[in-house]
């Protein structure tokens, strides 16, 4: 399996532009997580999916921030408009159900909004 | 709410030697997993080692081991004959335990960032 495939992986964009990050998890995982990484604040969980169903998204900073996972291959985050406070890294990750589960990480999308 | 903790924004080691780095965590659960994840300067995510919080046996993969104190809520990282390649930053991570097929999330430390010397 390829891994967790995350597009693009550098992105560099206008303050109030639209940005679009696209994640496609590893084939048969059920779940799909959004995490943000800055210096300051570490790893922020943003959003989860479970089956497609978006189970937690109480980390997403506010309304500028969407998610979808429209089917089990495929994910995307988007910012709209996007602010030079977004910029980071974002990372997606996977895991299966069953045992021990840990999280597969994407190589993650650094983010600049200028 | 679920909290790690990670007390060492850095550690330093010479090549060759031993470092051990410190993790806490916060829960109600009884029954969890604990995880290290390594995230070199490439920025990829990788899985140092788990720990099922109902084993009592410390899990060790190679030169990495754990030692978990279920009763202190501490989980630390120890790196044996440390390499130029373990220079990362390295996250503990934990995880409640899956139940109905349902998956939770993981809670992540703020890292530990590693320098190897030679």
């Amino acid at each position: 399996d390829a891994g967790v495939i995350q597009s693009p992986r550098h992105e560099v964009t206008e303050m109030g532009q639209e940005v679009t990050l696209r994640c496609k998890p590893i084939s048969g995982h059920n779940s799909l997580f959004w995490y943000r990484q800055t210096m300051m604040r570490g790893l922020e969980l943003l959003i989860y999916f479970n089956n497609n169903v978006p189970i937690d998204d109480s980390g997403m900073p506010e309304d500028r921030f969407s998610a979808k996972m429209p089917n089990a291959s495929f994910s995307t985050l988007k910012i709209q408009p996007s602010e030079p406070r977004d910029s980071a890294v974002y990372f997606c990750a996977s895991s299966s159900q069953g045992g021990v589960t840990e999280a597969f990480f994407g190589q993650g999308t650094r983010l600049t909004v200028v | 709410a679920q909290t790690v903790t990670q007390s060492q924004p850095e550690m330093s080691v010479q090549e060759a030697e031993t470092v051990t780095l410190s993790c806490t965590y916060d829960t109600s659960e009884s029954d969890y997993y604990l995880f290290w994840y390594k995230q070199p300067p490439s920025r990829q995510m990788i899985l140092v080692i788990r720990q099922e919080a109902y084993k009592q046996q410390n899990a060790t993969e190679n030169r990495f081991s754990v030692n978990f104190q279920k009763a202190a809520k501490s989980f630390s990282l120890k790196i044996s004959d440390s390499q130029l390649g373990d220079a990362a930053m390295y996250f503990c991570a934990y995880r409640k335990i899956n139940s109905g097929g349902s998956n939770y999330k993981l809670t992540f430390g703020k890292g530990t960032l590693l320098t190897v010397n030679p």
